[in-house]
């Protein structure tokens, strides 16, 4: 079977930094993305790793290690509409469908 | 350019009952997946149509069912509905060989069974 473990929940002070984690367990890997989901609202691509290392696209990077089957999202200098659900989630190979986690509430207060 | 639209945006149906929901990708994709998102959990892959053939199918019954259209747009089918199919249903579409490997959503249609 196929899992990606995130954190349920994370709170974060506006202007800060957060990070968040994704370990996968899963048979294949072609690459790691990261979306954005407001309540209501639909799936916002925000990263795609397939090699090791970091992406950086503005105030959010992402990482991948392979050898460790982990990567996280960085968000950088918080505001409020950051305030969202995240999801890791994994390709198996090249065309497949995503797989994802469970998502990750992240609350950024005043 | 229209991103991913899908039609109704809420539903309310019955136990027993079938329902028909419908997607037409961005502009330019010619591929489509459903998925299904319970409350509080991450979505869950239906299906994928590719050339008006279904390519790819997660672990459904076969209960949901597709199509796609010569324009690219889809529809998914769910018969005998259960009170556990109540959730978001989200399309995406992509393009084979984009170098990103991203998937565009929809807004989803929400779907409660009573």
């Amino acid at each position: 079977g196929q899992s990606l473990e995130q954190p349920s929940e994370v709170t974060a002070v506006e202007g800060a930094i957060v990070q968040i984690n994704c370990t996968y367990q899963t048979s294949g890997f072609y690459g790691l993305s990261w979306y954005q989901q407001h309540d209501g609202g639909a799936p916002t691509f925000l990263s795609y790793n397939a090699l090791d290392g970091l992406e950086e696209t503005g105030r959010f990077s992402s990482f991948l290690s392979r050898s460790d089957s982990y990567g996280y999202l960085l968000l950088q200098e918080l505001q409020m509409k950051d305030s969202a659900s995240y999801f890791c989630a994994v390709y198996l190979s090249g065309n497949t469908p995503l797989v994802f986690g469970k998502g990750t509430r992240l609350s950024v207060i005043a | 350019d229209a991103g991913v639209t899908q039609s109704p945006t809420h539903l309310i149906k019955t136990r027993g009952q079938q329902v028909t929901l419908r997607c037409s990708p961005k502009s330019g994709h010619d591929t489509v997946s459903w998925y299904q998102q319970a409350l509080g959990q991450g979505p869950q892959f239906i299906f994928q149509y590719y050339e008006e053939e279904e390519r790819q199918r997660g672990n459904f019954p076969d209960r949901f069912s597709g199509h796609q259209f010569p324009n690219y747009s889809s529809e998914l089918n769910v018969n005998a509905l259960l009170l556990g199919d109540s959730a978001l249903y989200l399309c995406a579409s992509s393009r084979p060989g984009a170098p990103s490997n991203e998937q565009y959503f929809g807004p989803g249609t929400r779907l409660t069974v009573t």
